[in-house]
């Protein structure tokens, strides 16, 4: 079983839409959790960050973590085509786990 | 601070051949990471390095080695390229906090 499940998509909106992404995790020794963005052709770059249960919200995105259930979430509102992007979960226990990304296109 | 960079940016190889990809930090971050990734996957970690002169394997090791020997560079190099080594390379560095930070990457093609 892989360390972290991510939902794979790939995931198409229509602009406006509201997105949840999300992805499981087997080890609960994790405790840090992070989504990064990846655009085409780019290396990712880190979108949101947490280590405790609960949400965390930044703008239009908002990460949300349920260790009891090893559930790992995150919300985007008001998608916009530039939100187009791979979304990659990730945790890290010394060096990072990362899920295989979904890739998510947003349609004006 | 130019981040991290890598190169070259593209690479076409026969089989057989061997390289060296290029990896330098300038953000005095001591951890570094190469991971591959393959088209529509996540990313797979290969060799990772604590410190000057530190190394350890990831999930993917072989066919590839690493050096580490100034904090700033982290090569990784591939001998004997086999056509399964064709993906984009990615390397990264962080600090003490968590956040990865990762360069343009590399994409190889082995022919």
């Amino acid at each position: 079983q892989k360390e972290v499940e991510q939902d794979p998509g790939p995931l198409s909106v229509p602009e406006g839409a509201i997105v949840s992404l999300n992805c499981t995790y087997s080890n609960s020794a994790f405790q840090y959790f992070m989504w990064y963005r990846q655009y085409s052709r780019k290396g990712p770059e880190l979108l949101m960050y947490t280590y405790s249960s609960g949400n965390k919200e930044d703008g239009r995105f908002t990460a949300q973590v349920d260790k009891s259930s090893k559930y790992i979430s995150l919300f985007i509102r008001d998608s916009q085509p530039s939100d187009s992007a791979t979304y990659l979960c990730a945790t890290n226990a010394g060096k990072s786990t990362f899920g295989d990304g979904t890739t998510l296109t947003v349609k004006p | 601070n130019a981040g991290v960079t890598q190169t070259p940016k593209f690479r076409i190889l026969k089989i057989g051949q061997s390289m060296t990809l290029q990896c330098a930090q300038d953000m005095n971050h001591n951890y570094m990471y190469w991971y591959r990734q393959d088209p529509g996957m996540g990313l797979k970690l290969i060799y990772y390095s604590v410190g000057a002169g530190i190394t350890d394997k990831g999930e993917v090791p072989n066919g590839y080695n690493v050096s580490r020997s100034t904090t700033e560079d982290f090569p990784l190099r591939l001998e004997l390229a086999a056509p399964s080594q064709t993906s984009v390379y990615f390397c990264a560095s962080r600090n003490r906090g968590d956040e990865q930070f990762f360069g343009p990457g590399t994409r190889l093609t082995v022919l």
